[in-house]
């Protein structure tokens, strides 16, 4: 499709299971972001890759939590032993070039929305 | 480091009346300045920008935003509001350093 795209877009899970979150974002676009979205607490950045760079991890809340970015497209964020705290919308967008180069324009896709029970 | 707060968590507004959203950027480096808006049940989208030249920008539906360099500010205005701009608003800061979002501000039109 035309937009970034993310599945599932749904996702229930018990406490202490690993789940995997999908990014496809727009193609040629160089830069990918994820971020996590919590009622109260806005967009909170998590993790953002440019090309074939290491990413930037700064974001990651714990060690529970990676990403990964295969071939410089399609990315996956792990989060393993779910906690309840990790209920949120998870959101991952991508941009022409990143944020070094220039005020990019960063396109969103619709978000996985992460329950743990 | 950059860091975005905008001021306001909620803001009620009777339709057809102005308002303003507040935001306030810090940083140590030239940075460019968005303001995103999340509709009901709908993914982020880009409202308006700012990266250079004239200070004041215009989104296609009537909102504006004034960069102000000296207060670090980049409120968001709209002189008559509709119920169709009932929505979460987002400003954004990008640096060479990445982009970082305030935590919002949802938008209630009154009847």
């Amino acid at each position: 499709g035309a937009g970034v795209s993310q599945s599932p877009s749904n996702k229930v899970t018990e406490k202490g299971k690993d789940v995997e979150l999908r990014c496809d974002p727009i193609s040629g676009h160089t830069a990918l972001y994820w971020y996590r979205q919590s009622l109260g607490q806005g967009l909170e950045f998590l993790i953002y890759f440019q090309g074939n760079s290491a990413p930037d991890k700064s974001g990651l809340p714990s060690d529970r939590f990676s990403a990964e970015r295969t071939g410089g497209s399609v990315s996956t964020l792990t989060i393993q032993r779910t906690q309840q705290e990790d209920s949120a919308v998870y959101l991952c967008a991508s941009s022409l070039e990143g944020p070094r180069r220039s005020g990019n324009t960063i396109y969103f896709g619709e978000g996985s929305w992460l329950t743990v029970v | 480091a950059q860091s975005v707060t905008q001021l306001d968590s909620q803001v009620p507004v009777f339709e057809e009346a102005p308002v303003e959203l507040r935001c306030n950027y810090s940083s140590s480096v030239s940075v460019y300045l968005f303001w995103y808006v999340q509709y009901p049940n709908q993914g982020l989208q880009l409202l308006l920008k700012y990266l250079s030249g004239s200070t004041l920008v215009e989104s296609i539906n009537g909102f504006e935003a004034e960069f102000n360099k000296s207060q670090t500010s980049f409120h968001l205005r709209k002189p008559s509001v509709h119920i169709s701009d009932t929505a979460e608003y987002f400003c954004a800061v990008s640096s060479p350093f990445g982009i970082i979002f305030g935590k919002g501000t949802r938008l209630h039109i009154l009847p």
